[in-house]
């Protein structure tokens, strides 16, 4: 089954303590995303990839970190953790060939709380 | 900057009305427009992707339509049932080969029995 994949689904972590969410794709997909959903604000994106070895930052990158040395796997770490990084993460994927391909597949959400 | 707007934010109908959810966007230069449904406490599901040369776009009881030059979209809902009671989404699409999506907030859709 084609899918997206995060874990954990759900974190409950304190300030400063370094944590990494996975993310794999099983679709061979070159463009993989992270982006955050808030309250109020809805979905920014965080950083993306075109490909392996090729990441760059989206809106809202500021505290974190994230690296594509595979291209199935898309981490997203958080080095030092802080409350205003309480959120719901979502990973997400697409091939870069144009037209419907384009269309963006989704993991099922990340809710990080860090206290 | 890009900005997409959804209005209504909420929008609540009895079964078997036809409803249109309604996008809105800045910046025309764009490649496509995808709409998405988001179920409570889960992730995002592609519904429709129009192209920015299409005007629309259908799926089974979905109809998008895009407008371009007036950087407007509709998705148009024929006979809503309680099941599509969701939150839907719009999200433009910046460039081929430059994947970023700009999201709407969403419109969050309360279909009753």
């Amino acid at each position: 089954e084609a899918q997206v994949t995060q874990n954990p689904r759900y974190l409950i972590t304190v300030t400063g303590k370094k944590l990494t969410v996975t993310c794999s794709q099983n679709m061979n997909h070159e463009y993989m995303s992270w982006y955050r959903q808030d309250p109020g604000l809805g979905l920014r994106q965080i950083y993306y990839s075109m490909n392996v070895e090729a990441t760059d930052k989206g809106d809202v990158p500021e505290g974190y970190k994230v690296s594509r040395k595979e291209k199935r796997n898309f981490p997203l770490i958080l080095e030092s953790p802080s409350p205003n990084q309480t959120s719901l993460y979502f990973c997400a994927s697409s091939l870069l060939a144009g037209g419907h391909r384009d269309t963006q597949y989704f993991g099922p959400g990340t809710r990080l709380t860090v206290l | 900057k890009q900005e997409v707007t959804q209005i209504p934010a909420a929008l609540s109908v009895p079964e078997g009305e036809n409803l249109v959810l309604n996008c809105s966007f800045t910046d025309s230069a764009i490649y496509n427009l995808q709409w998405f449904r988001q179920d409570p406490g889960k992730g995002l599901t592609s519904l429709l992707l129009i192209q920015s040369s299409q005007r629309e776009q259908t799926s089974g009881r979905l109809n998008a339509s895009l407008d371009k030059s007036s950087g407007r979209s509709t998705l148009y809902i024929a006979a809503s049932q309680p099941g599509d009671s969701a939150t839907y989404l719009c999200a433009v699409q910046r460039g081929s080969g430059y994947s970023t999506l700009t999201f709407g907030k969403g419109t969050m859709l309360l279909v009753s029995p």
